[in-house]
Order: C-alpha cells, then sequence, then structure tokens
C-alpha cells in the first residue's frame, strides 16, 4: 500500500512568486492534514481536512495560503505570493475515520526555500 | 494552550549503548495521547511509540521504551542497544483526547546521532 506522497520534494522560489504543494493521501482516509517546520523550530498545524471539508484551518499563517482538497482526494496548498519566512518544511499526514485516537501518517515532506 | 518542550537539539549515543531523549509538555487536560515520532533523513516521519495519559503502565515497542511521568509532565523516550539506522530526529507530539480534536502539538526535535 502506498504511503501519503507530496510533490514536490524540494523547492526553490523566489520572493513573490506562486508554489503549490501536493498531497497524495494513503487511499481511502478521510482525514488529511498539513505541518509545517520552520527550519529549528517546532512542527506546527496549518489545517485538517475531513474528505473535501475543511475541518480546522485555525494553524494557516495568512491569507497568502490556500489549501484545497478537490473530491476528498489529493490535497494542495498554495502559497502566493512567497515570502522569506514562509521557508520550511511542508508536511501532509493522513488518518482513516472519525476516532482521534487512530495512528496518522505523514509525508516525506515538501522542503520550501524562498530566496 | 498545549505545549511539547525537548531541550536537547542533539544527542550522540555510541552503536549498542542506550540513550534518552527527554521530552516535556504542558497541559491543563487530564486525557490526551504522548508520542514519539523519528524521522531518518529524507524520509518519512513514522511513529514510534505512543502513550495514552490514562494507562499507568509506560509503553514499550521493541527497544524502545518511555518513562511516563503523569504528574511531572514529563515522556523520555529511551533506546536500548542502539542502532545505526536509528539515526534521525526524533519528535516528541501531544494530542488531546477531547471528542473532535486531531491537532498534534510537536516540539522542536532531537537528532539523534549513532556512533559506529
Amino acid at each position: 500500500e502506498a504511503g501519503v506522497t507530496q510533490f514536490p520534494s524540494h523547492s526553490v522560489i523566489e520572493k513573490g512568486q506562486t508554489v503549490t504543494l501536493r498531497c497524495d493521501p494513503i487511499s481511502g482516509h478521510d482525514n488529511l492534514y498539513w505541518y509545517r517546520r520552520v527550519m529549528g523550530k517546532e512542527i506546527k498545524f496549518l489545517l485538517h481536512f475531513v474528505k473535501e471539508s475543511k475541518q480546522d484551518e485555525s494553524g494557516m499563517p495568512n491569507n497568502r495560503f490556500l489549501a484545497e482538497r478537490t473530491g476528498g482526494t489529493y490535497s494542495t496548498l498554495k502559497v502566493q505570493p512567497a515570502e522569506l519566512e514562509d521557508s520550511g518544511v511542508y508536511f501532509c499526514a493522513s488518518s482513516t475515520g472519525s476516532y482521534s485516537g487512530n495512528t496518522i501518517y505523514f509525508g516525506e515532506g515538501s522542503w520550501l526555500t524562498v530566496v | 494552550a498545549q505545549t511539547v518542550t525537548q531541550s536537547q537539539p542533539e544527542m550522540s549515543v555510541q552503536e549498542a549503548e542506550t540513550v534518552t531523549l527527554s521530552c516535556t509538555y504542558d497541559t491543563s487536560e487530564s486525557d490526551y495521547y504522548l508520542f514519539w515520532y523519528k524521522q531518518p533523513p529524507s524520509r518519512q516521519m513514522i511513529l514510534v511509540i505512543r502513550q495514552e495519559a490514562y494507562k499507568q503502565q509506560n509503553a514499550t515497542e521493541n527497544r524502545f521504551s518511555v518513562n511516563f511521568q503523569k504528574a511531572a509532565k514529563s515522556f523520555s523516550l529511551k533506546i536500548s542497544d542502539s542502532q545505526l539506522g536509528d539515526a534521525a530526529m526524533y519528535f516528541c507530539a501531544y494530542r488531546s483526547m477531547a471528542s473532535g480534536t486531531y491537532k498534534y502539538i510537536f516540539g522542536t526535535g532531537t537528532r539523534l546521532k549513532v556512533l559506529a
């Protein structure tokens, strides 16, 4: 069974440009999460989808970030326009069902560098 | 709000030796989960071990065990018989058991080096 896959694995863009990160969760997982780790700091929650609906987007830093999950399958996270402080690793994760004790599975992360 | 603190940015251990990674947390809740995740270089972050706060017995998974001190809000990870493959970033994480809560609170991570 394929795990959570993220694309691209690395991206270097200039300040002001747009980047779109993609996440394919494990098949059948209704819950999809985005997290971010700025270098040297903790991994922080960005948002949580249940199927195609945003369940919790309290961690989204500002309106330059837009997350979508079309048809409850893959998700995209767009940053437009990118700023230097957006650099970091963006993790996607997924889990099944509605039980909060279910294990969540992480992808390898998308490394974003804004120069 | 809950917080998780990992005070050791980096640790080293000799192969076959034992190492303990520290984690403390702060919460006013009584029911929650605690986790240790491992992320090897350029690999997925994987679950190492999980502890439910209502369980007094410390969780173990093969060479990995925890020392869970609920009153002290401490959750350390012990790795016995360290192997080269244990080299990774280790993240301690907290999650509430409250209904509808899925958000993880992570620490800053500890980079573990295993010396041959």
